[in-house]
């Protein structure tokens, strides 16, 4: 089955700063990938997604890349800011299908 | 909060004890899915549903069983056969249209067994 593996496991950057956060998966086969945002004891909740079939997704400071033949996608985050602070996590699935989570990534945004 | 909704938010139960969750969507979703989070973990998938009277084994589904009788309901039982119940569980669902692959998720219940 898929395996996603997610780092860092922890960030901490200076608000302003950027924030990247990578994520690789096993199943070639995999054609969504989307990144979400779980602040504490709250809900996850989409921030940005893309599909295989694109290479590289923005979404104002969000911006999301993937590289198919090296099965591994990014997050981005600029211009860091306190209220960004929260875990991530990437995923991915086969369409519809089992979605796959990385281990999370706490990010901390010095202010 | 309207759309996906979880009950209770908080749930005691004394092991040995089987103990049901709830999930209601009022989304028209199609599919329906649980997942379990442990601190400091990702999400794992317990059950997904994607027609009513149907529904498929995730990655952990030893210990767990599900119903989905109606679209917009899909209980999750947590049986006394599951070794480490103590958990944060999440209930997901999404629409079935190939413009859309996004799950969304509930509030969650955070389920402690003593």
């Amino acid at each position: 089955g898929e395996n996603v593996e997610q780092h860092p496991s922890t960030l901490s950057v200076q608000e302003g700063d950027s924030a990247v956060i990578k994520c690789t998966y096993s199943d070639s086969a995999s054609n969504y990938f989307p990144w979400y945002k779980q602040e504490l004891g709250k809900r996850p909740q989409l921030i940005i997604d893309i599909r295989s079939n694109v290479g590289e997704k923005k979404d104002q400071r969000i911006a999301v890349t993937l590289n198919k033949t090296a099965k591994h996608f990014s997050l981005h985050i600029t211009e860091t800011q306190p209220e960004d602070s929260a875990v991530y996590f990437c995923a991915a699935s086969i369409g519809w299908g089992k979605l796959t989570f990385g281990q999370g990534t706490i990010l901390t945004v010095h202010p | 909060d309207g759309g996906i909704t979880q009950s209770p938010k908080y749930l005691f139960r004394k092991e040995g004890q089987n103990v049901t969750l709830s999930c209601e969507q009022n989304l028209n979703h199609d599919a329906m899915y649980w997942y379990r989070q442990d601190p400091g973990q990702g999400l794992r998938l317990i059950y997904y549903s994607q027609i009513v009277n149907d529904f498929q084994k995730g990655d952990i589904a030893e210990g767990y069983s599900v119903s989905r009788e109606k679209k917009e309901s899909f209980p999750l039982t947590v049986t006394s056969a599951q070794k480490n119940p103590t958990a944060f569980y999440l209930c997901a669902s999404s629409i079935l249209v190939t413009s859309s692959y996004e799950q969304y998720f509930g509030p969650g219940t955070r389920l402690t067994v003593t």
